[in-house]
Parts: C-alpha cells; sequence; structure tokens
C-alpha cells in the first residue's frame, strides 16, 4: 500500500516571502501521479499542482512549483510571493498510473499561515 | 453550475439514527469515490465505483455501505450512525485513463452525529 507523509503539521510565512512544504511517499509502483491539493476554510478541495513521475521537468503553476525527487520520493511544494489567499491546509495527494484509478492517498496536511 | 455536487452540505443526526449523503455529477464520469475527512487525518477513502455493477471497498468502510444508482448518483449511507462517524465528507468523480487520474471534488457534506 502506498503511504503518503506530511511532517509539517503547520508552517508560518511572511506575507510576500517564500515557503516550501514538504511530502514524502512511499510506492513500489513506477508510474503514478502526485498532486498538491489547497483546502480554505470553504473546505473546498482545489488541486493546486500535479506532477507525473516519468517526467523529470518539475512541474510549476504561477507562483506555484515543485521539487519532485523521484529517487528520495520527495514531494516538496514551494510558494513564492506569498499572499494572503494562500493561507489553508494543503494536501499532498499520491495515485497509481494507468487506467486503474483506485482512488487517492493523501498526507494528514499542513497548515500555512500567512502573516501579513 | 457545480460539476460535482452534493447533499445536503450540512447535516446533524443523533447516535443510532440512518442517514444517506448524496452526490451527483455531470461530469460524464464512470468513476466515483467517497472520502471521509478527519482533522489531523487528511482526506481516506470509504468507497469507489468504478460503474454501475463495480463498487469497490477503501480503506474505512466498515459502518457505510453505497448505492450506484446511476453513472451520475454515488450514495453513502450510515445505517447506524455513532458518534465518532462525525466528519466532513468528499465525493469525487474522474475518468478512466483520464489526465493525470485527476479527480474532481464536490463541496463537501459536513456530518455532525451527537
Amino acid at each position: 500500500a502506498q503511504t503518503v507523509t506530511q511532517s509539517q503539521p503547520e508552517m508560518s510565512v511572511q506575507e510576500a516571502e517564500t515557503v516550501t512544504l514538504s511530502c514524502t511517499y512511499d510506492t513500489s509502483e513506477s508510474d503514478y501521479y502526485l498532486f498538491w491539493y489547497k483546502q480554505p476554510p470553504s473546505r473546498q478541495m482545489i488541486l493546486v499542482i500535479r506532477q507525473e513521475a516519468y517526467k523529470q521537468q518539475n512541474a510549476t503553476e504561477n507562483r506555484f512549483s515543485v521539487n519532485f525527487q523521484k529517487a528520495a520520493k520527495s514531494f516538496s511544494l514551494k510558494i513564492s510571493d506569498s499572499q494572503l489567499g494562500d493561507a489553508a491546509m494543503y494536501f499532498c495527494a499520491y495515485t497509481n498510473g494507468g487506467g486503474g484509478a483506485d482512488g487517492l492517498t493523501f498526507g494528514k496536511g499542513t497548515h500555512l499561515i500567512i502573516q501579513p | 453550475d457545480a460539476d460535482v455536487t452534493q447533499t445536503p452540505r450540512n447535516r446533524i443526526t443523533k447516535t443510532g439514527k440512518r442517514i444517506m449523503l448524496e452526490c451527483s455529477q455531470t461530469k460524464g464520469h464512470d468513476r466515483m469515490y467517497w472520502y471521509r475527512q478527519d482533522p489531523g487525518l487528511g482526506l481516506r477513502l470509504i468507497y469507489y465505483s468504478f460503474d454501475v455493477k463495480d463498487i469497490n471497498k477503501g480503506e474505512i468502510s466498515d459502518g457505510y455501505s453505497v448505492s450506484r444508482q446511476a453513472q451520475a448518483k454515488f450514495s453513502l449511507s450510515l445505517e447506524s450512525a455513532i458518534p465518532n462517524q462525525t466528519a466532513l465528507y468528499f465525493c469525487a468523480t474522474s475518468e478512466p485513463w483520464g489526465f493525470y487520474n485527476e479527480q474532481f471534488f464536490g463541496p463537501g457534506t459536513r456530518l455532525t452525529v451527537l
């Protein structure tokens, strides 16, 4: 079974600064996908960024980027120029590749606080 | 209009009551999922369905049952609710061989069992 670990229950950053959220995972599969989800107080699950295991290039979406280290099974999220609207719970998630998508495995989440 | 909807959005019930949470989708996806979120535990998979005739247990299925009434509808039932089933429940959908196997989430149902 796959596992996802987020070792930082809470992180705090000053507005406009950069913050990195950590995520490690364990799997015996070679084909898989990794995701970061944001959950603001509205509780909606919002996809922030995604990465395919076969792609060596790290994914980037505007101020959000990842550092994907496949050999180390690490998938960290970097948020640049932090904004007040970035305050939320962030979840790292894993799913197997191929057509057999049998659900996402989530980490326990990191609560991100943005200090004005 | 939302692609994945959940009803009710909030529900308070008493121990021992039967309750059903409903999920509907207009995305045309075959696969549907139910997750439970508890503080400090992230989201965990309860049940998932690949089509109307294919239903599978997830990590934490005990105390729950599901029904896939149609491609677009997937219901989660608590036959006899207990307080430790108080949680936030999410429905999600995906399509086979979809882009990144991405899942699309509903807005969630906050369930409180007294």
